[in-house]
């Protein structure tokens, strides 16, 4: 059973505009992260957070950016999106191992 | 920088025949890393198929099985017979630092009935 919940599934949006989706987790973890899936199935990290200490990989681009209200609660902004940043987002949670949630397909047109 | 390279897919298998996706790493931050396959069945979300953190150990789950061979650097995935269940996309991946992972580029799997 997911135990990662991340809302829309799907999203399209036009280049420029701001997206966000969000993440929770039930799992009572305390570490979060966020993967992206590209066009070619790559799946890299991009962000983990653990205890209000973000950890970004040095090659996400600055316009996005992590948001999280508490340890359950993991989200991703994008502020202006590119065509290149269709993917599909991956939300994860980990203690011992890592739980990822279905994922948000995000369509840049 | 530390990496992982998987069996290109995709793969076809015929119902009951033997399965094995080769898995090869790369660590350099870190010099025996966790070890994970992580599978996608259609239509769902990636789940931990099965894990290794001990060199030398052999993890199994549903029928299949994985090797830790550090002379190798390989984690490759078997199973003697495969179902058309097991059809999905598999992925092979490494932890570098506490729950970051790193992933092939992972393998689709056909089952032919």
């Amino acid at each position: 059973e997911t135990a990662v919940f991340q809302t829309p599934n799907y999203h399209v949006t036009q280049v420029g505009n701001e997206v966000s989706f969000n993440c929770k987790q039930t799992l009572g973890h305390d570490t979060m992260y966020w993967y992206k899936q590209d066009s070619k199935k790559l799946l890299k990290i991009m962000f983990s957070y653990n205890n209000k200490q973000l950890i970004v990989n040095e090659t996400v681009p600055r316009r996005f950016s992590p948001q999280s209200s508490d340890k359950a609660h993991l989200n991703l902004r994008i502020k202006s999106v590119e065509p290149e940043d269709s993917a599909v987002y991956l939300c994860a949670s980990s203690f011992t191992e890592v739980f990822f949630g279905k994922g948000t397909r995000l369509t840049v047109v | 920088g530390d990496s992982v390279t998987q069996t290109e897919g995709p793969v076809t298998v015929s119902e009951s025949e033997s399965l094995i996706i080769n898995c090869t790493y790369s660590a350099t931050s870190i010099a025996y890393p966790n070890l994970f396959w992580y599978v996608r069945y259609p239509g769902e979300g990636l789940q931990l198929l099965l894990k290794v953190i001990t060199a030398g150990q052999k993890g199994s789950s549903r029928g299949f099985e994985a090797t830790y061979n550090k002379e190798t650097t390989s984690f490759h995935l078997q199973k003697a017979s495969v179902q058309e269940s097991d059809s999905a996309v598999y992925y092979c991946a490494l932890d570098y630092n506490q729950g970051k992972l790193i992933f092939g580029q992972g393998t689709k799997l056909s089952i032919k009935p």
